[in-house]
């Protein structure tokens, strides 16, 4: 079965550096999420696209969270600049449905370390 | 905003005991998910309801939907070592959200 590709899979940083990651959602998904899961937590939505169009970004902290997914496949999430509360996985899901509604498949995810 | 609560946190059971996770919205919801997330795993997608009521069964899993969808259960029947991880539920609110809310999920351990 296909998968949601994820990377690093693993990542340390100081606070104040600038982190990005990567994600390569299942060919032909519409949509793509952003999580952030926190230890013991469900995932929280940070960003969701329909192809390369931003459709909720209202848990986003933008002032610096950054999301791209310029030709509606994969996609990038950018921390500038890293805090300590940033540590957590993130998480990237894409779905086929395209009223955002659907079964969703997750990516291994990228554990960040904000230190 | 809407919020999704699950209880309970943790569950510890013997082997062949049966298990249950309940899960209430503070918003009706247009349908349900349930994700299983083993540890060190992501979440896998397990099943989706969507209408009141509605009761679902793979293997030795019930899914049920509440008859106001605003709340949901899973049941697993004789557990085993295989089911241990963390179950959550997540929802839709519909009225054009497209945010599916998580709760904070059922962590399941069994002892063989």
């Amino acid at each position: 079965e296909a998968e949601v590709a994820q990377s690093p899979r693993y990542k340390i940083t100081e606070k104040s550096q600038a982190v990005a990651f990567w994600c390569d959602p299942i060919s032909g998904h519409a949509t793509l999420y952003w999580y952030r899961q926190i230890l013991g937590q469900g995932p929280e939505l940070l960003v969701q696209f329909q192809d390369e169009s931003v459709v909720d970004d209202s848990q986003l902290p933008k002032d610096r969270f950054s999301a791209e997914r310029l030709k509606g496949v994969d996609s990038t999430l950018k921390i500038q600049p890293a805090e300590l509360g940033d540590s957590a996985m993130y998480l990237c899901a894409s779905s086929l449905s395209s009223s955002g509604t659907g079964k969703q498949y997750f990516g291994p995810g990228t554990r960040l370390t904000v230190t | 905003g809407q919020q999704v609560m699950q209880i309970p946190q943790y569950q510890h059971v013997q082997e062949g005991e049966d298990f249950t996770t309940y899960c209430n919205s503070s918003t009706t919801l247009s349908n349900i998910q349930w994700y299983k997330q083993r540890p060190g795993g992501h979440p896998v997608f397990l099943i989706q309801l969507v209408k009141s009521g509605e009761v679902k069964k793979q293997k030795r899993l019930t899914f049920q939907f509440g008859e106001a969808k605003k709340n949901s259960s899973l049941h697993i029947t004789a557990t085993q070592t295989t089911d241990v991880g963390t179950y959550f539920c997540a929802g839709y609110s519909g009225a054009g959200s497209y945010q599916l809310t998580f709760g904070k999920g059922t962590k399941l351990s069994v002892i063989p």
